[in-house]
C-alpha cells in the first residue's frame, strides 16, 4: 500500500495532552517528512529527517516534536503547547537524490 | 528562503478547454520543481517533474527562470482531472527540503 503508513487514520486530543502520530516506510528511504494539511493553506511543512538521529525544523515547527531513531519510524509528537492542532497531517518519505515522495494517506487530528 | 506560491485557490473550467495552473518560486541554489496531484479520497502524488520534460495525462510543464514559474498547461482538460494541484520546489542549497505551494483546486465541469 505504497510502502509508507500512517497512524492512526483519526486521532482525537484532549487540552492539554501530547499525542503522538505514526510514521512507518519500508522503502529504505533516507528522508522523511511532516506536513500539515489545512483547507485553503496547501501543506506547510512541519519537520524534516534526512538521516537517522538527525531532523531539521520546517517552517511551522512551534509545538510539535520529533524524533528518528530507525530510519523506518519518524513519529511526530503534537504537543500541548500547540494551540491549534485540529488539521490533517501527512508523512512523506524519499530516497536519494531528487526523487519523488512518497506520501502517506494522513491522519486527521481533530481537539475534543 | 525559498517559497512557492500557487496564486489561484479555485480553477473552474468546461470539459475541453485549455487550462493552466500558475506557480512562482523563489529560491537559492538550483531549484527543482515539481508538480503534485490529490484526486479525491486518493493519497498525494507525484504528477510530473521538470527534469524529466514529460507529459502526463496530458500535461506539461515548462521551467521559466527568467520570470521563475513552473506553470501546469493542458490544451484539453477533462472531467477525470477534477483535484487539488500543488507546485513544490527543493533547492540544493536548503538541504532536502521540499517546500509546496497553497495548491489549487481544479474543477473541470461537464
Amino acid at each position: 500500500d505504497g510502502g509508507i503508513t500512517q497512524s492512526p487514520k483519526y486521532l482525537f486530543r484532549k487540552e492539554g495532552q501530547n499525542v503522538t502520530l505514526s510514521c512507518e516506510q519500508n522503502l529504505n528511504h533516507d528522508a522523511m517528512y511532516w506536513y500539515r494539511q489545512d483547507p485553503g493553506q496547501g501543506l506547510r511543512l512541519i519537520y524534516y529527517s534526512q538521516i537517522v538521529n538527525d531532523f531539521q525544523k520546517g517552517d511551522i515547527a512551534e509545538g510539535y516534536s520529533v524524533s528518528r531513531e530507525k530510519k523506518e519510524s519518524f513519529p511526530l509528537t503534537v504537543t500541548s503547547a500547540q494551540k491549534n492542532p485540529t488539521a490533517f497531517y501527512l508523512c512523506a518519505s524519499r530516497g536519494v537524490g531528487l526523487e519523488k515522495l512518497f506520501f502517506g494517506s494522513g491522519t486527521q487530528l481533530s481537539v475534543l | 528562503a525559498q517559497r512557492v506560491t500557487q496564486p489561484e485557490k479555485l480553477l473552474s473550467v468546461f470539459k475541453g478547454a485549455p487550462v493552466e495552473l500558475k506557480c512562482n518560486y523563489s529560491y537559492s541554489g538550483s531549484p527543482e520543481l515539481f508538480w503534485y496531484v490529490q484526486y479525491s479520497r486518493q493519497r498525494l502524488q507525484l504528477l510530473l517533474r521538470h527534469i524529466s520534460r514529460e507529459s502526463i495525462k496530458g500535461f506539461t510543464a515548462d521551467l521559466n527562470k527568467g520570470e521563475t514559474s513552473f506553470h501546469l498547461k493542458k490544451p484539453f482538460a477533462q472531467e477525470e482531472d477534477s483535484a487539488m494541484y500543488y507546485c513544490a520546489l527543493i533547492s540544493d542549497n536548503a538541504g532536502n527540503m521540499l517546500t509546496f505551494g497553497g495548491g489549487t483546486r481544479l474543477m473541470v465541469k461537464p
